[in-house]
């Protein structure tokens, strides 16, 4: 079984800004992986970065990182540079070797310019 | 080229009639999925097939019933439409069972 724990409803920030957003999970599956996803107002779940559970390297994507501590059940995200684009719904994600995804509550980023 | 489709995007429809939502990838992908959100975004799994086969079914009503013709689609029949129902209901895809998600774009259904 999967839990997770968004604790941010809302979270804003400066254009250009950076941000971080926080997760906290717990699971029973040794093998899993880790995501997180947007879902701007047009409702489209876009992927934004994927993490092994098993890689002890953190997972950058252009101007997203996420800050895995494994031992801890922490996922962050960080985005750097802020752009209005980035302005969406976030949800964390772990995800069994099954395939399985388990969404946060989510957490709504707000970016003024 | 759309990678998940669904269709329709939008459907509404009475209490206790019985609607189909019909997905395709064209990504080549060996498993499906669908989810539903509810109206405070809380998004759940329902379903998962790999290559036509039910690997996750959750729980969930047996009005729902997903059904996989080949790889290529899944679509989702539910009997008996009830208010509670009214949600968005969304078809994912991915390479392998731990690959990243690709989702379509969502079906809004509202049941009247």
């Amino acid at each position: 079984a999967q839990t997770v724990t968004q604790s941010q409803p809302e979270m804003s920030v400066q254009e250009a800004e950076t941000v971080t957003l926080s997760c906290t999970y717990d699971t029973s599956e040794s093998d899993y992986y880790l995501f997180w996803y947007k879902q701007p107002p047009s409702r489209q779940m876009i992927l934004v970065i994927r993490q092994e559970a098993y890689k002890q390297q953190n997972a950058t994507e252009n101007r997203f990182s996420v800050n895995f501590q494994k031992a801890a059940k922490s996922f962050s995200l960080k985005i750097s540079d802020s752009q209005l684009g980035d302005a969406a719904m976030y949800f964390c994600a772990p995800g069994t070797s099954y395939g399985k995804l388990t969404f946060g509550q989510g957490t709504i980023l707000t970016v003024h310019p | 080229d759309t990678a998940v489709s669904q269709t329709p995007k939008y459907l509404v429809t009475q209490m206790g009639n019985d609607k189909s939502i019909k997905c395709e990838q064209n990504l080549g992908h060996d498993t499906m999925y669908w989810y539903k959100q509810d109206s405070k975004k809380f998004l759940k799994i329902m379903f998962s097939y790999n290559n036509k086969e039910l690997i996750i079914n959750e729980t969930v009503p047996n009005r729902f019933s997903p059904k996989s013709p080949d790889k290529a689609h899944l679509n989702l029949h539910i009997n008996s439409l009830e208010l509670g129902d009214s949600a968005v209901y969304f078809c994912a895809s991915s390479q392998e069972t731990a690959y990243e998600q690709y989702f379509g774009p969502g079906t809004r259904l509202t049941v009247t």
